[in-house]
């Protein structure tokens, strides 16, 4: 198993609206990733884990909360989200997140839309 | 400030043709090189890393890297229109015990019949 799931494929809500974003891997990685992206530009890091620890947060709002349950399993629950926050949520794994040839693998990602 | 600059394009090249794609990274310490393409709407796709100086072949893909000029490119030959979508340079960094990519701003490329 090769893949990087995500789910819901297509999310909108509101902004008094609570969503969860889920991803999952079976590929024995042990970092995980959440990035955002915006139409036309490069994705933009929000949340790093590694072994299950929060390893960087690049001061993400607390609108957004990532969980790491396990080593395959990664959310992102959003809360009180801005039009602003509508963008392609993308998942993504890596070994271990602590060499220098590290590589992601991604998910298919995740695309909001906040009403 | 890590940074990876790109033309951001687009790039267009009729069928059959050479593209090529060019990358400059700021960080000289630098050691992993990777290009992603991403289709419209969908989420990027590892093509290709280097690591080396030099050339590394897979297919119709070369990756070049020259790291006294801080610069990695990628060429595509005899390409399709099924190669045409935005190619995003990424260079792996340090950052909290982590290695994290910092991505170019990519390049689109259209490839025409």
């Amino acid at each position: 198993d090769t893949e990087v799931t995500q789910t819901p494929k297509h999310l909108v809500m509101g902004m008094t609206n609570k969503k969860s974003l889920k991803c999952e891997q079976h590929m024995g990685h042990r970092a995980m990733y959440w990035y955002k992206q915006k139409a036309k530009k490069p994705p933009e890091l929000m949340f790093v884990y590694s072994y299950e620890k929060l390893s960087i947060n690049e001061s993400v709002p607390s609108r957004f909360s990532p969980e790491c349950p396990n080593s395959s399993l990664l959310n992102l629950h959003l809360h009180a989200l801005q039009p602003e926050d509508s963008a392609l949520y993308l998942c993504a794994s890596s070994w271990t997140g602590g060499a220098t040839n590290e590589k992601l693998f991604f998910g298919s990602g995740t695309q909001l839309s906040v009403l | 400030q890590k940074e990876v600059e790109q033309n951001s394009g687009p790039l267009s090249v009729p069928e059959g043709a050479i593209a090529s794609l060019n990358c400059t990274y700021s960080d000289r310490g630098s050691q992993s090189f990777f290009w992603y393409r991403q289709y419209s709407g969908k989420s990027p796709e590892l093509i290709m890393s280097i690591y080396s100086n030099g050339d590394k072949e897979d297919g119709r893909f070369t990756a070049q890297l020259n790291k006294a000029s801080q610069y990695v490119s990628l060429l595509i030959r005899d390409s399709q229109p099924s190669d045409s979508a935005t190619y995003l340079c990424a260079v792996n960094h340090a950052s909290g015990g982590s290695y994290i990519p910092t991505f170019g701003r990519g390049t689109s490329l259209i490839v025409h019949p």
